[in-house]
This record gives C-alpha cells, structure tokens and sequence, in this order.
C-alpha cells in the first residue's frame, strides 16, 4: 500500500505562512491529490486539489513535483482558526485494485 | 442544499450485534465512498459504491458490507461488532471518483 506520510504536529503563530507536506511514493499514476482539514467530532472539510505542478485557491496552494511523490501544502497568513488536523488523500494501485489513502494527518496549533 | 447527511449521529452496540449506518450524498452526487476512523487516527477507506455496486474497497473484512440505492443514497453494514469497531464512521461523496469529495459529520459507532 501506499505510504502517505506527514509531519505528526506543527506549531505557528498568527499571520505566519504554514507548510504541510506528505509524501505518497506509490500514488496511482492518474490520481488526484487531496488536502483535507479537520475539527473534533466532524468530518473532514475539503481545501484544494491538484495533479502536478501548483494549484492555488483563495485559502491555500499546492505544490507537487514532477515525481508526484509528495506534495505540500501551503496556508498563507494562518489565524488562531486554522487550528486543526491536517490530511493528504490520495489513491494507490499497488496492490491491483484501487484504495483510497489517507496521510497520517499534521495537527497545527495557531498560537497567537 | 443540505450537503451529506448521515444517521444517526451516535450509537451503541454491544458486541456480537449488527449495525446499519446510513448516508445521504450531497445533490447531484452519485459516488459514495465510506470511512472509518478510530479515535486519534486517520479515515481509513472502506468502500467506494457507484451506479449501486461496490467499486472499490480497503482491507476491511467481509464483515463489513454496504449498499448504494437507486437515489443514490447509500448504508454500511457492519455483522459480529467487536470492541475495536468502536469508531467514528464517514460517508463521502461526489460527483465522480476524481473530483473533491463532501463529507458527512458521521456518525458515532460505541461498541460494548
């Protein structure tokens, strides 16, 4: 299966950019990337996605290398809010069938 | 448009019993996807379900089965609970299996 793994925490302050990065080194080859944030005791909200190269929204950026095999994920300017667990999706073909994959999640802590 | 909707919200079984989780997707929606995840960990991929068959499916058990209806609307069945299927689960959905995909605020599985 694939290994999707990120960063256990992460601490910043208020108004700082935050990067997340996973690494997926077995992503299928036609798979999207998919950054998700979640609260306590909800489901997981979606951010942004992407194929390769970057992709900017008006909450976040992603940047993902020629070898797809990882991602990052950008937060500019993050506020107390942002405060959250943070996971990459991503689809594997190892095994011969099709699975979803989520990273191992980054909690990041806003500090103000 | 009220986006996925699960029920119910909370549950408690005891162990050796059989439980059904279900799921509205979101309008317009006719890939479903379902989740579980443990306290303090990540999703992990149950199942996928389009045009009412199962698509793909994670390392789960037989145990563990679903169903999609005409309406697209879909259930998660889950025979022989044990302890360790305590869980939160998720039901996603989406327009197609590359696009983002919405989730539910799931619902809460005890096991006893």
């Amino acid at each position: 299966l694939a290994k999707t793994t990120q960063p256990i925490s992460m601490d910043s302050y208020e108004g700082q950019e935050v990067n997340i990065t996973c690494s997926h080194n077995n992503i299928a080859t036609n798979d999207y990337i998919t950054w998700y944030q979640q609260f306590p005791s909800q489901g997981p909200r979606f951010i942004i996605q992407g194929y390769k190269t970057k992709v900017t929204n008006e909450v976040a950026s992603l940047f993902i290398p020629a070898d797809r095999k990882s991602s990052t994920l950008s937060l500019p300017r993050v506020s107390l809010s942002d405060t959250a667990v943070y996971y990459c999706l991503v689809g594997d073909e190892t095994s011969g069938t099709y699975k979803y994959i989520f990273g191992t999640g980054t909690r990041l802590k806003v500090l103000a | 448009d009220a986006g996925v909707t699960q029920s119910p919200t909370h549950l408690i079984k005891t162990r050796g019993q059989q439980v059904t989780l279900r799921c509205s997707p979101k309008s317009g929606h006719d890939t479903v996807s379902w989740y579980q995840q443990a306290l303090g960990q990540g999703p992990q991929f149950i199942f996928q379900y389009y045009e009412e068959e199962e698509r793909q499916r994670g390392n789960f058990p037989d145990r563990f089965s679903g169903h999609q209806f005409p309406n697209y609307s879909s259930e998660l069945n889950v025979n022989a609970l044990l302890l360790g299927d305590s869980a939160l689960y998720l039901c996603a959905s989406s327009p197609d299996k590359n696009t983002e995909a919405f989730f539910g605020q799931g619902t809460r599985l005890t096991v006893v």
